[in-house]
């Protein structure tokens, strides 16, 4: 497996502009969970999915963050309208619920510039 | 409350020396503990997990941790440390208070290892 992908890597837009962050899961894995890091605030969960449900997107900023997952292998977080403070490094991790160790497998990350 | 404390924002070693990595943890049931490393540009990677059993848990890279209840700690430890140890490093516990499928993480503690 090649383990979590996330696109893109970077992404540089203006304030206003729609962003949209994607993730592929590690195969098998029932669980997926976006992160949000910055040096002010670390690693923050935005949301988490089990079987393509959200649970608790209690962590979700706004309501200009919004977050899908339409089926196992795909998930989207979509920001709109982007701000600067939004600039962070997003990551998509995803772990298999039936082990009990409740290991997670991170994704390399998008890096998003707000200008 | 689940939590987990990480009271160093930087440790300095010099390579060959032993590095511990400090962690203390607040869990309202049976703490399962983590550490994860993160190299520049990179997404976490796990290291190791305490969940049940002995007090010492060794993982990747040569890395190891002790659990020690009573002081409600979880270091990260090495005997002999090594330049490309260099990297940040996240303490985390899941949350039971949340049905136990969310892992909460320590502010990071980043490792700088001279040679």
């Amino acid at each position: 497996d090649a383990g979590v992908i996330q696109s893109p890597r970077h992404e540089v837009t203006e304030m206003g502009q729609e962003v949209t962050l994607r993730c592929k899961p590690i195969s098998g894995h029932d669980y997926l969970f976006w992160y949000r890091q910055t040096m002010m605030r670390g690693l923050e969960l935005l949301i988490y999915f089990n079987n393509n449900v959200p649970i608790d997107d209690s962590g979700m900023p706004e309501d200009r963050f919004s977050a899908k997952m339409p089926n196992a292998s795909f998930s989207t977080l979509k920001i709109q309208p982007s701000e600067p403070r939004d600039s962070a490094v997003y990551f998509c991790a995803s772990k298999d619920g039936d082990t009990g160790a409740n290991v997670l497998t991170f994704g390399a990350g998008s890096r998003l510039t707000v200008l | 409350a689940q939590s987990v404390a990480q009271p160093e924002d930087q440790v300095n070693v010099a390579e060959g020396n032993p590095l511990t990595v400090k962690c203390t943890y607040s869990v309202s049931g049976n703490p399962y503990l983590f550490w994860y490393v993160q190299y520049p540009n990179r997404g976490l990677q796990f290291l190791l997990k305490y969940i049940t059993g002995d007090n010492l848990v060794k993982g990747s890279y040569g890395f190891e941790a002790e659990f020690n209840k009573s002081q409600t700690s979880f270091h990260l430890k090495k005997p002999s440390a090594l330049v490309s140890d260099s990297a940040l490093y996240f303490c985390a516990v899941r949350d039971w208070g949340t049905g136990g499928f969310k892992t909460i993480f320590g502010a990071g503690t980043r490792l700088f290892v001279k040679a």
